[in-house]
């Protein structure tokens, strides 16, 4: 089935740095790419879209001068969180689909996410 | 604005009991719909997916089956197993986006 590799796993940063996290599709393009954050014991929230070659759209309430997303080609999605603070702290997940034909049965596709802590 | 809800939050059984896990959705236009297992501090882990045409989709010990008049889901897991112990999620598609349920937590002890 479709892989999607994220990383890093965990990121330790100090409050004010920003972190960038990288998502892969590794057996497929992917011109859409998916973030998500994850609180303790709750769903998944979705954060925004990612267009390779375009802006990202942002779910209502996400800032997108805090997470900032670039999709530069078909196989690599990056989220930056910037000047990061305590409260961003969080699990966050990447999803893609593989849309080709035959493997469209696959659905959705995760990374293992990145748990993220802001000290 | 599709909501998904999941029922139970969680759940307790004891080794080789089958289960039924319940999803409901308020937006009957869904496109598909996704199984999904994440383990503790993991990312998800895709279960079933029970494409808009049809009812229901079958895995090993897991079947998933799908009623988009009525709004439901579920996933039933035969014979569970302490190895089946997780999270499992629910997800609806629309038009790409996927809308997850709130989860039910799974133990199953030995």
């Amino acid at each position: 089935g479709a892989v999607v590799s994220q990383h890093p796993s965990r990121v330790i940063c100090k409050s004010g740095t920003s972190v960038k996290i990288e998502c892969r599709s590794l057996d497929f393009q992917a011109t859409t790419m998916f973030w998500y954050r994850q609180f303790p014991k709750q769903s998944l929230m979705l954060m925004a879209t990612s267009n390779e070659g375009s802006k990202a759209t942002y779910e209502q309430g996400v800032e997108k001068d805090k997470f900032l997303i670039n999709h530069a080609s078909l196989t690599l999605s990056t989220l930056t969180v910037t000047s990061a603070h305590p409260e961003d702290s969080s699990f966050y997940i990447c999803s893609a689909r593989d849309h080709s034909a035959g493997r469209e049965l696959y659905g959705y596709t995760f990374g293992s996410g990145t748990r993220l802590t802001v000290v | 604005k599709q909501e998904v809800t999941q029922i139970p939050a969680a759940l307790s059984v004891p080794e080789g009991e089958n289960l039924v896990l319940n999803c409901s959705f308020t937006d009957s236009a869904i496109y598909n719909l996704q199984w999904f297992r994440q383990d503790p501090g993991k990312g998800l882990t895709s279960l079933l997916l029970i494409q808009s045409s049809q009812r229901e989709q079958t895995s090993g010990r897991l079947n998933a089956s799908l009623d988009k008049s009525s709004g439901r889901s579920t996933l039933y897991i035969a014979a569970s197993q302490p190895g089946d112990s997780a999270t499992y999620l629910c997800a609806g598609t629309g038009f790409q986006k996927l809308v997850f349920g709130t989860g039910t937590r799974l133990l199953v002890s030995p």
